[in-house]
């Protein structure tokens, strides 16, 4: 079964700093990888996902992040935080295409001081 | 387009009665799922609709939950007799083909509270 591993239910940086979210998969087959971002009383916005094509992939609001197949992981960085930017973090799994059931991580919640 | 809208946004209900939540997703979306956010358990997938047939509703928790679309505007989530362990946020989402070729765009849920 595919299931995700969120390292870190807190991550605190200040504004300006690197953002570093972990995440780490379980899957017998190549996955379908997501992050997503929920502000405070909002539902989930899709930030970026990976679908086996390139690795690195490229989302909304400068994030970005790499699939690693040698290290299970999916890990979720922007260069520069913005106060804006605080909120909880998503990573979830599918197994392959055309399957509809996402599986989440328990979340991070970034906060982000001046 | 005003997005997937959820109604209503917030319900407090004792436990025993009957709670219908209602969603209405964005037009043209041939996929409509229901979600639910609770502490404890977090984000699960309760039950999703391709073109208005469920497909899969393994995640529903007992058979006090039963959820329909009866047209492709327009889907409910019913909760009877409701809990307190009810108590979560509930979220419907669409996408146009499905989350692994296409977007998954989220309501903005509706708070449920059971006495």
């Amino acid at each position: 079964a595919q299931s995700v591993t969120q390292l870190g239910s807190h991550v605190s940086v200040s504004e300006g700093a690197l953002v570093l979210l972990r995440c780490n998969y379980s899957s017998s087959v190549p996955p379908y990888l997501f992050w997503y971002v929920q502000y405070p009383n909002q539902g989930l916005q899709l930030l970026l996902k990976y679908t086996s094509a390139a690795t690195l992939v490229k989302g909304i609001n400068g994030f970005e992040a790499e699939f690693k197949k040698s290290e299970t992981s999916f890990h979720l960085t922007k260069p520069s935080a913005h106060m804006s930017d605080a909120a909880e973090y998503f990573c979830a799994v599918i197994k392959n295409t055309g399957f509809q059931k996402l599986v989440f991580g328990t979340g991070t919640r970034l906060l982000v001081s001046p | 387009d005003a997005g997937v809208i959820q109604s209503p946004r917030h319900e407090v209900t004792e436990m025993g009665q009957e709670v219908t939540l209602r969603c209405k997703p964005i037009s043209g979306h041939d996929y409509l799922f229901w979600y639910r956010q609770t502490m404890m358990r977090g984000l699960e997938l309760l039950i999703y609709f391709n073109n208005n047939v469920p497909i899969d509703d393994s995640g529903m928790p007992e058979d006090r939950f039963s959820a329909k679309m009866p047209n492709a505007s327009f889907s409910t989530l019913k909760i009877q007799p409701s809990e307190p362990r009810d108590s979560a946020v509930y979220f419907c989402a669409s996408s146009p083909t499905g989350i692994s070729t296409d977007t998954q765009y989220f309501g903005p849920g509706t708070r449920l509270t059971v006495l």
